[in-house]
This record gives C-alpha cells, structure tokens and sequence, in this order.
C-alpha cells in the first residue's frame, strides 16, 4: 500500500523560507506514469493546489505564488520536496503531499503537517 | 481563469439521497474528480473521472458530469458521510489544478 509522508518545521518566520520534504514507501516515485505534488489548505478554508513535479525533475506551479514555490524530487530517497520563499502569515497552512494520476485525480494523500508563519 | 462553484452546505436526512454539485464553463469537456474531507482529517478520493470509484468506495457514491455541471450523488447517506466535499478539474488551458470551494454535507 502506497503511504506517503510530510515532513518539515512547524513554525517558520515570516520572509523566511518554508522547506517540507514528502517520502513515499510502498512505491517508487521514478514510476513514469504517476506526478507528484503539494497541495495546502489555510485553516478554515478549502483545498488549493501548489504544483506538481514529475521524476524528471519537471515541476510547475500555480501562478498564484508568483514564482516563490519551488518542488524538486530525490528519487534516491524517494522523496520530494515543497521550498516556499519569503513566507507571510497568508502561507499559515495545513500543507498535504499527493500522488497524481495523468488523468488527473490525486488518488494518495500524506496525513498532511501544519505551518505555521510567525515570528 | 477558470472558476468552479459549489454550494457552500448541503443537507439530507439520514438514508435519503444527497446531491452536491459543481458548476463551471463547459465542465462537461472535463474530467471531474471528487474528494471527501472529514474533520482533522486528508481529502480522500472518492470519484475520478466523472463517475468511477476507487477500491474500497461504496456503491453509493456516484458522480455525472454535462453541460456546465458536475454532480456527487450520494445514495442513502449515512451519517458518517458528514463531511466537506471537493470537486477538482484540470485546466488544459493553463495546465493548473483547480478546486472548488467545497461543501459541507450535513446528515440530518
């Protein structure tokens, strides 16, 4: 069974970077069929997707972090990874690491870790 | 951009049917997938591509997709399908991942 895990601070400071790194067992993420991605979720609010990178190391992002995200992938480790520079309290979250089908859906979620920006 | 819309609640009595819909330009053009958040808890995937369900989803979760609606059907709900509900698209246009803002079911 396919598991996936966040992991990272809790707490970072505002205009610092916030750094979440996603492991996967059960599953290799050099699998060329499957996407890997981040999706937050403020508190109280609803779901927004960040981006996805593939095992190429091929990533995109929603325009909405105006080019502070970037996602990279290890696949020695079977990890990836969220950077977010220049955080503010707007980027407090609960932030989710998910598989994605080429169709689409996000069929695996990890349990999902909360950061929270503050000085 | 493209934008989806989605009641904000949605209320059944316990054993009746539920429906949530999702609405956006010429959704019907897309495929429509649904998550089911219950509180504290990760969204699960409970249909993808407009009407199919993953291993181990009951029968009683259905989804149809036309015109500019998209809909989750839930047939006799139980009381632990309270939850909120997410409808997700892919924008081919932008390549970007879209979700509505999703609702909240209440089994009365």
């Amino acid at each position: 069974q396919l598991q996936l895990q966040e992991s990272g601070p809790g707490l970072v400071k505002p205009s610092e970077t916030l750094s979440l790194t996603c492991t996967v067992s059960g599953g290799s993420i050099s699998s060329s069929t499957f996407y890997w991605g981040w999706i937050r979720q403020p508190p109280g609010k609803g779901l927004e997707w960040i981006g996805n990178v593939y095992h190429s190391g091929s990533a995109y992002y929603t325009p909405s972090l105006k080019s502070r995200g970037s996602i990279s992938v290890d696949t020695s480790k079977n990890q990836f990874s969220l950077k977010l520079t220049s955080v503010t309290a707007a980027d407090t979250a609960v932030y989710y690491c998910a598989r994605r089908q080429p169709t689409g859906e996000m069929d695996y979620w990890g349990q999902g870790t909360l950061v929270t920006v503050s000085s | 951009s493209y934008d989806l819309t989605q009641p904000l609640s949605v209320s059944v009595a316990l054993g009746q049917t539920a429906r949530i819909t999702c609405g956006g330009n010429s959704i019907g053009s897309k495929n429509v997938h649904w998550y089911q958040q219950k509180a504290g808890q990760a969204p699960v995937l409970v249909i993808y591509r407009d009407n199919n369900r993953p291993s181990g989803i009951p029968e009683r979760f259905s989804g149809s997709n036309s015109g500019n609606t998209a809909t989750l059907t839930i047939s006799g709900a139980q009381a632990g399908d309270e939850a909120d509900y997410y409808c997700q698209v892919r924008d081919a246009t932008t390549v970007l991942f879209l979700f509505g803002g999703g609702t909240k079911l209440t089994v009365l």
